[in-house]
């Protein structure tokens, strides 16, 4: 089973500023990794697929890079509606797909 | 716009079965290349996939829970089931179902149900 290791496990930063989450895999992955964005109450939303890839409807302000076993989700400028649990995903081998733990980003 | 609406008991004893059933609407559940699965969270803890099903009712399961894990689907009412049978504490968690597209991008789960909680107490 491929294990997602996530940091940090909060990060802490103020509107506007540049966010930089990382997900590191126990083996390759190739491209094979996806982010969700996570809000209290509310089921996780696909954000970038095979690593670098905006799903339908996701501004600009996020991206994804990284193959192999280390992957960064960027997030350009925070806006308020950002602060919420982002999680990494792999399809690469599977079963089972499996997720990291989470990164919280929280207001400073 | 596919929307997946999960239902079923929010209250299971231990070692009875959980059930639960999730209505997909605004797609076929028999389109072809879509899995529909189910994953859970455990309260303040992560996601883990329980299992996914197509429509013919090809079944994958989480190894680790493959012994206990039954998925079923229902193409006339365009749903589809989880049974966990011999449930524990360690089962309680809200209950995601899920599509996954595998004929198109972005082949990951892109939507999602609402969730349900379901606790293990006696």
């Amino acid at each position: 089973e491929i294990v997602l290791t996530q940091s940090p496990a909060i990060l802490s930063l103020s509107p506007g500023e540049r966010a930089s989450l990382s997900c590191r895999a126990s083996q390759s992955v190739a491209y094979y990794l996806a982010w969700y964005q996570q809000k209290p109450g509310q089921a996780p939303r696909l954000l970038i697929y095979d690593a670098s890839n905006r799903a339908t409807g996701i501004p600009a302000r996020f991206s994804g890079s990284g193959s192999g076993t280390d992957f960064t989700l960027t997030i350009s400028s925070l806006e308020p509606e950002d602060f919420a649990v982002y999680y990494c995903q792999q399809r690469s081998d599977w079963p089972p797909y499996t997720f990291g733990q989470g990164t919280k980003l929280e207001i400073k | 716009q596919v929307q997946l609406q999960e239902s079923g008991p929010g209250l299971v004893k231990p070692s009875q079965t959980l059930s639960l059933t999730c209505t997909v609407s605004g797609v076929s559940i028999s389109t072809g290349g879509n899995y529909w699965s189910w994953i859970r969270q455990h309260p303040e803890k992560g996601l883990e996939w329980i299992a996914y099903i197509s429509y013919s009712g090809s079944a994958t399961y989480n190894p680790s829970l493959k012994s206990r894990v039954t998925m079923s689907v229902d193409t006339s009412k365009n749903q589809f089931s989880l049974k966990l049978s011999s449930v524990t504490a360690a089962d309680t968690a809200v209950y995601y179902c899920a599509r996954y597209a595998t004929n198109s991008p972005p082949y990951y789960f892109d939507f999602w149900g609402r969730g349900t909680l379901v606790t293990v107490s006696s």
